[in-house]
């Protein structure tokens, strides 16, 4: 069955960096778009960003250009995201998600690690 | 940026029908997708392209999409249907994917 771990969340500073990490299982990670996607506590969701199955196309949420940077490793069957310059209101649930493909859904979903950005 | 507008909340009552909408301009011209998120949970996929049910998503659950609104219908509804529904949409605009504000599904 199609697992999503994510990891990496925790407790960071205004202006630090963090890593998340995304380990899949189940499925062949190789073949699909994945995605990143937040909710802010007691918000709705929010999509950060996805990437293509090769790695070769990359698309960011406006409000995460330049500060964050997603990347997968095929060979590991991860997908990462690289947050820096964090700031309050990047503090969310961050899930990671199969799909990011023009029109397609999401189908599965991991259980979200939480980021909590606050001095 | 496209917009994606839902009612917060919707109650109802227990074996009877439950409709949710999702308004956007011209959003028939688009494909709908229906996530359910009950409380600590992720979300799951419960309507894709407007109408498609996933594997293991009870028939009670459908969709439409016409002109500037898609439904959710929630048939003979359940207290474990209970859940934040949010709808979802893929647009050309500076964020690509776009999810509408979710609605509180309440069974009375």
């Amino acid at each position: 069955q199609v697992q999503l771990v994510e990891s990496g969340g925790g407790l960071v500073k205004p202006g630090g960096s963090l890593r998340l990490s995304c380990a899949a299982s189940g499925f062949t990670f190789s073949d699909y778009y994945m995605s990143w996607i937040r909710q802010a506590p007691g918000k709705g969701l929010e999509w950060v960003s996805y990437i293509s199955s090769s790695g070769s196309t990359i698309y960011y949420a406006d409000s995460v250009k330049g500060r964050f940077t997603i990347s997968r490793d095929n060979a590991k069957n991860s997908l990462y995201l690289q947050m820096n310059s964090l700031r309050a209101e990047d503090t969310a649930v961050y899930y990671c998600a199969r799909g990011g493909q023009q029109l397609a859904p999401f189908d599965y979903w991991g259980q979200g690690t939480l980021v909590t950005v606050s001095s | 940026s496209y917009v994606l507008t839902q009612p917060p909340s919707v109650s109802v009552a227990p074996g009877k029908t439950a409709r949710i909408t999702c308004g956007g301009n011209n959003i028939g011209s688009k494909s709908v997708h229906w996530y359910q998120q009950k409380p600590g949970q992720a979300p799951v996929l419960v309507i894709y392209y407007d109408s498609d049910r996933p594997s293991g998503i009870p028939e009670r659950f459908s969709g439409s999409n016409s002109g500037n609104t898609a439904t959710l219908t929630i048939s003979r509804v359940e207290a474990g249907d209970e859940a934040d529904y949010y709808c979802q949409v893929w647009d050309s605009s500076s964020d690509p994917v776009v999810f509408g504000g979710g609605t509180k599904l309440t069974v009375l």
